[in-house]
């Protein structure tokens, strides 16, 4: 069945840090691909998306390319802040109306 | 934007009650929405996917006859965990699906914190 893998983590950084979070799924067709980000005691809050092979999702200085050939959609960000400090979840999404397929997630602290 | 809002936010109960969460999609309708368990270590587990008007689809190994769910209009769903035990404990999210033109994404609330004593 479809599955997502993530680094688990937790990812130590300091502040302005070069940060990359690993993510390689399974599926059949193309999926549209996910990374959702969750502060403590909050839901999860989508960060980005990319729908097609070689997509590049961006938003907040985060970025996450669809690499159909290596079935990775990794996260990146140039510079982390304290105030990234967080848990990331990849997802997939095969079907539109069907529900999402998590990674474990992915704890990111960043210190000042 | 698409909001959606749970409620209540957190709950404690004792051991044999039953308590119900609500899940509202704001500002939008959502024929979909779904509910996930989400442990202790962060995975999130689903649930089950609710249609409006039809019976809730429970995936495996979750009990139907304890985890109640109702979507009886296209803004609301609700979960409602009956004879609850300790082991019910736990952070529940719901989410709503949003199907604009080609684009589909999902909505999550925020979680409610469940505690049963």
């Amino acid at each position: 069945g479809d599955s997502v893998t993530q680094m688990e983590g937790p990812v130590t950084l300091s502040e302005e840090a070069f940060l990359t979070i690993n993510c390689t799924y399974t599926a059949t067709g193309y999926p549209s691909l996910f990374w959702y980000v969750q502060y403590p005691g909050e839901g999860l809050q989508l960060l980005l998306k990319a729908t097609k092979a070689d997509d590049k999702g961006s938003n907040k200085g985060f970025e996450a390319t669809y690499r159909k050939e290596t079935t990775s959609f990794h996260l990146e960000k140039g510079s982390v802040q304290v105030s990234d400090s967080a848990v990331y979840f990849c997802a997939l999404n095969r079907q539109a109306g069907t529900a999402l397929i998590f990674g474990k997630g992915t704890t990111l602290s960043v210190s000042s | 934007g698409a909001v959606v809002s749970q409620h209540p936010s957190r709950v404690i109960c004792k051991s044999g009650t039953s308590v119900k969460i609500e899940c509202r999609s704001l500002d939008f309708q959502a024929t979909t929405m779904f509910w996930y368990r989400q442990f202790p270590k962060k995975s999130l587990m689903l649930m089950a996917t609710s249609n409006e008007g039809s019976k809730a689809t429970y995936e495996q190994g979750v009990e139907k006859d304890k985890f109640l769910i109702n979507h009886a209009s296209l803004t609301l769903s609700t979960l409602t965990v009956t004879s609850a035990h300790p082991e019910d404990s736990s952070f529940y999210i719901c989410s709503a699906s949003k199907t604009t033109g080609s684009s589909y994404e999902q909505y999550f609330g925020p979680g409610t914190r469940l505690t049963v004593t």
